[in-house]
This record gives structure tokens, sequence and C-alpha cells, in this order.
């Protein structure tokens, strides 16, 4: 089974609207860290924004936030105010474990393209 | 030069040859590491080094071969490859890789084809 889904494989949003970017995960362990990268055109990965499993609040990174719902499993990417330079891959990704039990592996998503249009 | 660069940027190699692909970390950190992008596949973690030591090895083919010679650097030597070698070859690194909180930044990548 997959650990790391994400459903949406692309996306058209209009600029300036806010965007939503699915992921759901699978673990059995109670301590993981979930994070988002963006993947432009040009190839590098950019680190977005991270959330803990006992984080009682969402994070928040300027436009991003992670709408995290852990009975659910889902830790989905919210975009807000979308830009044409939001343009890019995006991809959920794991680690399981926190602190120094913490797995060094990442476990990642197949990635969402997400495409704005003016 | 800041954050983790990567050189080349875009390699065409035959099967027969030998060639490396270069890392380097502006960012202080004690771990490094090398991922393989394929296509419609999710990345792969190939090597992971903490403090210039590999810790992680997945099963990677012998014709990739890493070096890390210091805390900062980090190769991967490529030789007889096949053409499903070909992807993006992404270099990270972070500060603690024990961590649970660690997060890894990476490099622009290395496009690798080969004929």
């Amino acid at each position: 089974a997959q650990k790391i889904t994400q459903t949406q494989p692309g996306m058209f949003v209009q600029e300036k609207e806010a965007v939503t970017l699915d992921c759901t995960y699978d673990t059995s362990d109670q301590s993981y860290g979930l994070f988002w990268y963006k993947q432009p055109s040009s190839g590098e990965m950019i680190f977005l924004i991270y959330q803990g499993s006992y984080d009682e609040q969402n994070a928040t990174e300027g436009r991003y936030s992670l709408n995290f719902q852990k009975a659910r499993k889902s830790a989905n990417l919210v975009i807000s105010a979308s830009q044409l330079g939001d343009s890019a891959m995006y991809f959920c990704a794991m680690r399981e474990g926190q602190g120094w039990d913490s797995n060094y592996q990442l476990i990642w998503g197949a990635g969402t393209k997400l495409i704005i249009k003016p | 030069e800041t954050g983790v660069t990567q050189t080349p940027r875009h390699l065409v190699m035959g099967m027969t040859n030998k060639k490396s692909l270069k890392c380097e970390q502006h960012l202080g950190h004690n771990a490094m590491y090398w991922y393989k992008q394929s296509a419609k596949k999710p990345l792969e973690l190939m090597f992971v080094y903490s403090l210039e030591e590999r810790v992680e090895n997945n099963s990677v083919p012998s014709r990739f071969s890493p070096e890390c010679p210091n805390s900062s650097h980090l190769f991967l030597h490529l030789h007889t490859l096949q053409p499903e070698d070909s992807a993006l070859y992404l270099c990270a690194s972070s500060q603690d890789p024990g961590g649970g909180t660690d997060t890894q930044y990476f490099g622009p990548g290395t496009r690798l084809t080969v004929l």
C-alpha cells in the first residue's frame, strides 16, 4: 500500500484564487513529520512547510498553510492568493519517527502538477 | 554561492563512459543525500552520508559509486550506465539527519541522459 497518496495528478487554478493540494498518508507510527516541497520546471526541490504529528496547530509559512487532519491522516497544502510563479510540481513527503528514532528516509508522493492561469 | 549547488546541470554520456556528478552545500549541514527522480516515479533515495560516513545505501547498483570527502562535498561516480539510468539526480543536505524535524534542502539537480 502506498504510504503517501496525492490524488490530483494535475490542477488548473485561476490566478489569485486559493488552491488546496491533497495529501493522505498511511503510517502506524505515532510520531512522524510531514513535508511539502515545490519543484519548478528548473528541477530544484524547494522546501515549503513542515508539520509534526504532535503539533497542535496547523503550520503556516507566508501564503502556505497546512490543513492537518490527524484522524483522517490528511495533510493538505493550501496556497492562498495564487500567483503565476506558483506553477510547479508539488510533492508531499513523510518521515516516520521523531527525534533520535526517526528514519533518515523521506517517503514521497507522486506529486501534483499545478498550473496557474492568468 | 549559497544553498546547495550541483554540477554539471546537464550530462549526456554513453554506456561505456565514466563521469562524476558533484554536489556542494554551503549551509554548514552535517548530512548529504543523493536522490534519483525518474519520470512518473516517486523520488528514490540512493545514498545518505552523515558526518562523511555512509549511513544508508538503498540497494543501488554498483555502477553508481558515491564519495563524500568532507561534509560540504558529495560526488556520484558513474560508470557503465544503462539507458534506464537516465533521470534527474538530486543532491540534498540537512543539519541533523537523526532529528524528526530535520529538513532536507535540495540542489537544482543534474539531468542525466544515457545513450
